[in-house]
């Protein structure tokens, strides 16, 4: 177990729609990674938090959003969502940007 | 630009064998950190090392070893005697704490090795 915990684990929703999901990264680590999964991308970084700013940006589409609240959980919002938007969705955290990020087990999004 | 590149899609060993799963990055960073990260059927990312690009010395755990050369930018995992609870995908990524400084990770395609009993 690796300390961060995503919510739900399987989603899914019709094209169009939104869905938000949780991570509640590792007690005391102050950064949130987001990264997509899928099989023709691979491994994407997306969006990253610090202590409740955004710290960097990388792929992301406008139609996504995510935000770190003052307890340091994050939110990944997926709007007008496609089916290209079917993936597996990680969110990671870390004590410093130096140190290893840990992962979640992921959010499955599935769109019909 | 960072890359990371994993070359060998695929690998399949029999038990007891030992496998190299090799990488090689690009990175015009002096301060950068390299790891590998095991993706099983289960499908979560399990942490395995981190190496910075100050610390060539190559390391062991246990079964694992890992190969990191500056010279030729590669940081090659080395599974002794695999079992086959070894089966996964392995990835091996770049974070760029030399520009930038917030340690996102760029990730290589991943090998998937499988090992047959």
């Amino acid at each position: 177990d690796s300390g961060v915990t995503q919510t739900p684990k399987h989603l899914i929703t019709a094209t169009g729609q939104r869905v938000t999901l949780r991570c509640s990264p590792r007690s005391g680590d102050l950064s949130v990674y987001w990264y997509q999964q899928s099989l023709d991308q691979g491994l994407q970084f997306l969006i990253q938090y610090y202590n409740g700013e955004e710290r960097a940006k990388g792929n992301i589409l406008e139609r996504f959003s995510a935000q770190q609240f003052p307890d340091l959980h994050s939110e990944l919002n997926l709007s007008s969502l496609e089916l290209g938007d079917s993936a597996l969705y990680f969110c990671a955290s870390s004590v410093s940007f130096e140190s290893e990020a840990f992962f979640g087990q992921g959010t499955r999004l599935t769109v019909v | 630009a960072q890359k990371v590149t994993q070359a060998q899609t695929e690998i399949s060993v029999v038990e007891k064998e030992d496998v190299t799963l090799d990488c090689v990055y690009e990175t015009r960073d002096t301060t950068y950190y390299l790891f590998w990260y095991k993706q099983p059927p289960s499908g979560e990312l399990v942490f395995l090392i981190r190496r910075n690009s100050f610390d060539e010395q190559n390391e062991i755990s246990g079964r694992y070893s890992w190969n990191f050369q500056k010279s030729t930018s590669s940081f090659n995992f080395t599974i002794t005697a695999s079992q086959v609870v070894d089966s996964a995908v392995y990835f091996c990524a770049l974070s760029d704490i030399g520009s930038g400084n917030t340690g996102k990770l760029i990730f290589g395609q991943g090998t998937t090795l499988q090992v047959k009993p």
